[in-house]
């Protein structure tokens, strides 16, 4: 069975400040993880994958995650978090075939001035 | 760049009526989705397609129905709208990919309130 477990509900930052979401998840086979953000009243962009290539994946916007197969992590950063970065973010896990895809409940980040 | 277009942002309907979500993608994927986004209870999986005229259950298939005539057209059909249908509606798109792994491709949202 597979599961995702976004462990903060909500994160502050100051811009300019580093930014750290995390993601673990649980699969018992190597899993395809992504990360998608969604600004208010739209759909979910996706930020970037991990398929089992490159361990550290970069995505857009300056965002990338690293991929740990011994803490079943997939954590999301970006150096300097800027005022339009937030919104609310998740961490998928998707199931062989591309149907059975996992969503964890999200994770809201704020960016103060 | 795919580009998964909704045919509605916001709609209003009456309890009772028959409502149709549109969904259209240009990206000739294989696969589409619905999906329904409430606070505190993330998205969840209506329906989905793996081809034209095929349709599998989600989590949550209650009240619901699909229709996938074409290719780049998934509709979501509420039989008989209730009030709680109420909620963010999301499409989303995929190719089946090596493996199947491939990301989902989501629309805009079409934000639905019954009264």
């Amino acid at each position: 069975a597979q599961s995702v477990t976004q462990l903060d509900s909500h994160v502050s930052v100051s811009e300019g400040t580093p930014v750290l979401l995390r993601c673990n998840y649980s699969s018992s086979y190597s899993p395809s993880l992504f990360w998608y953000v969604q600004h208010p009243n739209k759909g979910l962009q996706l930020l970037l994958k991990y398929t089992s290539a490159a361990t550290l994946v970069k995505g857009i916007n300056g965002f990338e995650a690293e991929f740990k197969k011994s803490e079943t992590s997939f954590h999301l950063t970006k150096p300097s978090a800027h005022m339009s970065d937030a919104a609310e973010y998740f961490c998928v896990v998707m199931g062989l075939g591309g149907f059975k895809t996992i969503f964890g409940a999200g994770t809201r980040l704020f960016v103060k001035a | 760049d795919v580009k998964v277009t909704q045919s509605s942002r916001y709609l209003v309907k009456r309890t009772g009526e028959k409502v149709f979500l549109e969904c259209v993608q240009d990206m000739d994927h294989e696969n589409m989705f619905w999906y329904r986004q409430d606070p505190g209870l993330g998205l969840r999986l209506i329906y989905f397609s793996y081809d034209v005229k095929m349709k599998e259950k989600g989590d949550i298939p209650e009240g619901y129905s699909v229709s996938r005539e074409k290719k780049e057209r998934f509709s979501l059909i509420l039989e008989s709208a209730s009030t709680n249908q109420t909620s963010m509606y999301l499409c989303a798109s995929s190719s089946p990919g090596f493996r199947g792994n491939q990301p989902q491709h989501f629309g805009d949202g079409t934000r639905l309130s019954i009264l």
